[in-house]
């Protein structure tokens, strides 16, 4: 069963910019989740996603939003860069999400913002 | 917001076990207690879950007391292969309804020495 797909890899962007990074779940896997991780923050939790529905929400500004598909695929939006977006945002899908917490990951995707 | 507090890191000889706790007094009340690993480059993997008292897989244990506000995760007989960073990670009460901010700890480096 093929894993966790994130798109694209790498990214470089410019202060004021936007940027949408894209997430394949798991086959069947009906929820999708965010996280952000820094090396100061750590890994922080930016939504949850469940049946095309934002289900769970971290505390990151409105800039941050995302959205999932009737195929469960899942993107994540950010408006307005600042410098200090530049992170690995990590995907991870899980089967129903809730309370239970079994998730696999994607690689991530490294942005920069200059 | 639940505050989770891991060890910052942790040393290890091969073939010895290895307990890493995790502090987490505002779990939310019907919210599973799970670990993951995580190597440079790569999204986390998941390890165990638990809810209450003792679960063991192949690769780890998790102790659980009753007031669920730790957890301990104890992996036997280490390897080099297990230098890594590890996470717990607890969905937080937050008031009522099904909302939940998910919080990873800070993470633990253990470092496994020949």
């Amino acid at each position: 069963k093929a894993g966790v797909t994130q798109t694209p890899r790498y990214l470089i962007k410019t202060r004021g910019q936007q940027v949408t990074l894209s997430c394949s779940p798991i086959s069947g896997h009906r929820s999708v989740s965010w996280y952000q991780q820094t090396p100061g923050q750590g890994l922080q939790f930016l939504f949850e996603y469940f049946s095309e529905t934002q289900r769970n929400k971290g505390n990151f500004p409105g800039r941050f939003s995302g959205r999932q598909f009737s195929n469960s695929r899942s993107e994540m939006n950010v408006s307005t860069l600042e410098l200090g977006d530049s992170a690995l945002y990590l995907c991870a899908s899980s089967l129903l999400g809730g309370t239970s917490y079994e998730q696999y990951f994607g690689p991530g995707t490294r942005l920069t913002v200059t | 917001l639940a505050k989770t507090t891991q060890p910052i890191s942790m040393d290890s000889y091969e073939g010895q076990e290895v307990n890493i706790t995790c502090s987490h007094n505002n779990i939310a009340t019907n919210d599973y207690i799970t670990w993951y690993q995580q190597f440079p480059s790569q999204g986390p993997r998941f390890i165990i879950q638990g809810y209450k008292t003792k679960v063991t897989n192949e690769v780890a244990s998790l102790f659980i007391p009753a007031d669920r506000k730790s957890s301990t995760l104890s992996l036997p007989r280490v390897s080099l292969s297990d230098t890594a960073v590890y996470y717990c990670l607890v969905g937080d009460r937050r008031g009522s309804g099904s909302a939940r901010q998910l919080t990873f700890g800070s993470g633990t480096q253990l470092t496994v020495l020949p």
